[in-house]
């Protein structure tokens, strides 16, 4: 069965470049959640998206956007990159956004900024 | 074959009952996680563990590293318990998912 497919897996960028990390979802899946998990931490989460809308934020920095596509991709872009961004990213989908849906992780991208 | 199973994939219980969900892994683990999201919600990290037992509250999560398994405990359940529970292993870059066991407690 497809999985959630996120790109690159791997990314090493430098410090004030850009990053733009894809997630594609399962099909038919309508909802996509981001989260990073920095080294040694728990994950946060930083945004979803239903229905190509935000529907909730969690602790996305101000230098990090993202949106969802019409084919429910979506793409987090992130900006002026720092040594804290280094971290595992990865997204979720889901139909619908109540828990009686269940919900397919990818495997998520390492970003490291040197 | 996935490399996280979780059980039960769905459970109601009712207030006050002691609720065990169980996680089993194949591969080798740095960490796993206990994740939960509410409707609608973010997830949120309930537990990190790469070995023995935490508490947080009404929260207990166990692993036990030889046999490959978790399990997550909730004493006294309430209905702001319902959501769903995730546990998620790490093995170097990657994240391997249960599916997910979706928690209703009944008033």
């Amino acid at each position: 069965a497809a999985g959630v497919i996120q790109s690159p897996r791997h990314l090493i960028k430098e410090k004030r470049e850009t990053a733009t990390l894809k997630c594609y979802p399962i099909p038919r899946h309508d909802t996509v959640y981001w989260y990073q998990q920095g080294p040694g931490q728990d994950p946060q989460f930083l945004i979803s998206f239903y229905e190509k809308m935000q529907s909730d934020k969690g602790s996305i920095p101000d230098r990090f956007s993202a949106q969802q596509f019409s084919d429910y991709h979506s793409e987090l872009n992130m900006s002026s990159l720092e040594l804290g961004d280094s971290a595992l990213y990865f997204c979720a989908s889901s139909l619908g956004t109540g828990t009686a849906y269940g919900y397919t992780f990818g495997s998520g991208t390492r970003l490291t900024v040197v | 074959k996935n490399e996280v199973e979780q059980s039960p994939q769905n459970l109601t219980a009712q207030e006050g009952e002691f609720i065990t969900i169980n996680c089993s892994y194949s591969v080798g683990i740095s960490a796993l996680h206990w994740l939960q999201q509410h409707p609608g919600g973010g997830i949120v990290s309930l537990f990190m563990l790469s070995s023995g037992k935490k508490k947080h509250g009404r929260l207990i999560a166990t692993i036990n590293i030889q046999e490959k398994h978790s399990s997550l405990h909730i004493t006294a359940s309430h209905p702001r318990d319902s959501a769903v529970y995730i546990c998620a292993v790490l093995t170097g870059n990657q994240f391997y998912f249960g599916t997910g066991t979706s928690l209703t407690v009944i008033p």
